[in-house]
């Protein structure tokens, strides 16, 4: 079954611990990315990876570090979170180019005290 | 700035009237659009596209509406069902130039007995 899976779902955390959100798609998609889902905001693009070992911002970088060491995973890392990161988080994969079938997980509930 | 805007953050229908969300952009540069579907505690789903060639695609009761002048699209259900209550996102990229997809804010629909 193609899958993007996320862990954890939820979290709760404290201002400045470091977390990593992971991601890991079966679909063996060159295209990764991240988001977020904020109220009012709709879906924003944090990060994307076009391939192993290329990364790139998006539209709201700053605050994030990802990686992309092997194909399937897409870590997002939060070195110091702050409050105004505290949000919905979705990690999402595709073929290049192929928007229809972009593939969403099931989304990580963050929130930052 | 917002590029892909969706005016009506609700909508409330009847279970088998049409429902009509709509989705304005501004750049005219956007030449792929796509409507996702959200359900609670769930990733977004694709739901249909259209490509700036053409003014309308059709899938089943879901067709999406797209005119170039008023930089406009919209999503039509018809006929509407409970099981459509979700929050549906138009999304809008710049297919030839860009590997990217701005999403809009969302509209929650509702759709009751």
């Amino acid at each position: 079954e193609a899958q993007v899976t996320q862990n954890p779902r939820y979290l709760i955390t404290v201002t400045g611990k470091k977390l990593t959100v992971t991601c890991s798609q079966n679909m063996n998609h060159e295209y990764m990315s991240w988001y977020r889902q904020d109220p009012g905001l709709g879906l924003r693009q944090i990060y994307y990876s076009m391939n192993v070992e290329v990364t790139d911002k998006g539209d709201v970088p700053e605050g994030y570090k990802v990686s992309r060491k092997e194909k399937r995973n897409f870590p997002l890392i939060l070195e110091s979170p702050s409050p105004n990161q505290t949000s919905l988080y979705f990690c999402a994969s595709r073929l290049t180019g192929v928007f229809d079938e972009q593939y969403f997980g099931p989304g990580t509930r963050l929130t930052v005290t | 700035d917002q590029q892909v805007k969706q005016n009506s953050p609700s909508l409330s229908v009847q279970e088998g009237r049409i429902s009509i969300l709509n989705c304005d952009y501004t750049n005219s540069m956007f030449d792929y659009f796509l409507w996702y579907k959200k359900y609670p505690a769930e990733g977004p789903t694709f739901l249909i596209s259209i490509s700036s060639i053409k003014d309308k695609n059709e899938d089943g009761r879901f067709t999406v509406f797209l005119n170039k002048s008023a930089k406009h699209l919209s999503l039509h259900i018809v006929p509407s069902q409970p099981g459509d209550s979700a929050v549906y996102f138009c999304a809008a990229s710049d297919f030839h130039n860009t590997d990217k997809l701005i999403f809009g804010t969302g509209t929650r629909l509702q759709v009751f007995p």
